[in-house]
């Protein structure tokens, strides 16, 4: 069976700090990966998704990036993180199209 | 662009009655799929059901059923015999067929089962 996860679960960062989130799938090949931002008590909005290893889509002009160094390994990052990046980030991967997504647990980001 | 918009931030139930939460969604396609998605305390984002575009049958679930009303763009999820465990936030998400499963999802309603 597939799994994904995601690490850590709950980060504490410094206004200016560099940030790395990491997502990884299991028991699958070439899956869409996405990482989504969830503001406290909103929806989620997807920030990059990617089809493959080395190409991200961003979604939204922000502080952050991604990038897919391996098939089944998506990073979040940030050179210098801002007080609005707080939040709970989700990582999410699907199979190939018309396949719903299915989630990481997420981290949560708190930005001091 | 696609835009999904669940109208009911709040809604509470007993245990073992009925609720539906509503979702209603703004689209040009005709080829898409929706779905329900659970997120409970936990902050995990679980699936609940899914329905496509092109099959006139309600999805149902167990005790989760949908009411699909394609022409009027509504999409409700419909939650019998509820439990305490339904206790949760509840997110409507659309998908485009063949648009890299891209997800466009409402800003969710929390539900309270009270005992």
């Amino acid at each position: 069976s597939q799994t994904i996860h995601q690490w850590p679960a709950t980060l504490v960062q410094p206004v200016g700090s560099p940030l790395s989130l990491e997502c990884t799938v299991e028991g699958t090949s070439n899956p869409n990966l996405y990482w989504y931002r969830q503001a406290a008590g909103r929806g989620l909005q997807l920030l990059f998704y990617s089809v493959g290893i080395g190409q991200i889509s961003s979604e939204v002009p922000q502080n952050l990036s991604a990038s897919r160094p391996q098939d089944r390994q998506f990073i979040l990052s940030s050179k210098k993180l801002l007080l609005s990046d707080s939040g709970f980030y989700l990582c999410a991967w699907s199979r190939r199209v018309n396949q719903p997504q299915h989630f990481g647990d997420g981290t949560r980001l708190s930005i001091l | 662009a696609q835009t999904v918009t669940q109208s009911q931030p709040e809604m509470s139930v007993q245990e073992a009655e009925t609720v539906t939460l509503s979702c209603t969604y703004d689209t040009s396609e005709s080829n898409y799929y929706l779905f329900w998605y659970k997120q409970p305390p936990s902050r995990q984002m679980i699936l609940v059901i899914r329905q496509e575009a092109y099959k006139q049958q309600n999805a149902t679930e167990n005790r989760f059923s949908v009411n699909f009303q394609k022409a009027a763009k509504s999409f409700s999820l419909k939650i019998s015999d509820s439990q305490l465990g339904d206790t949760a936030m509840y997110f409507c998400a659309f998908m485009k067929r063949h648009n890299f499963n891209k997800f466009y999802f409402g800003s969710g309603t929390k539900l309270n089962v009270k005992p």
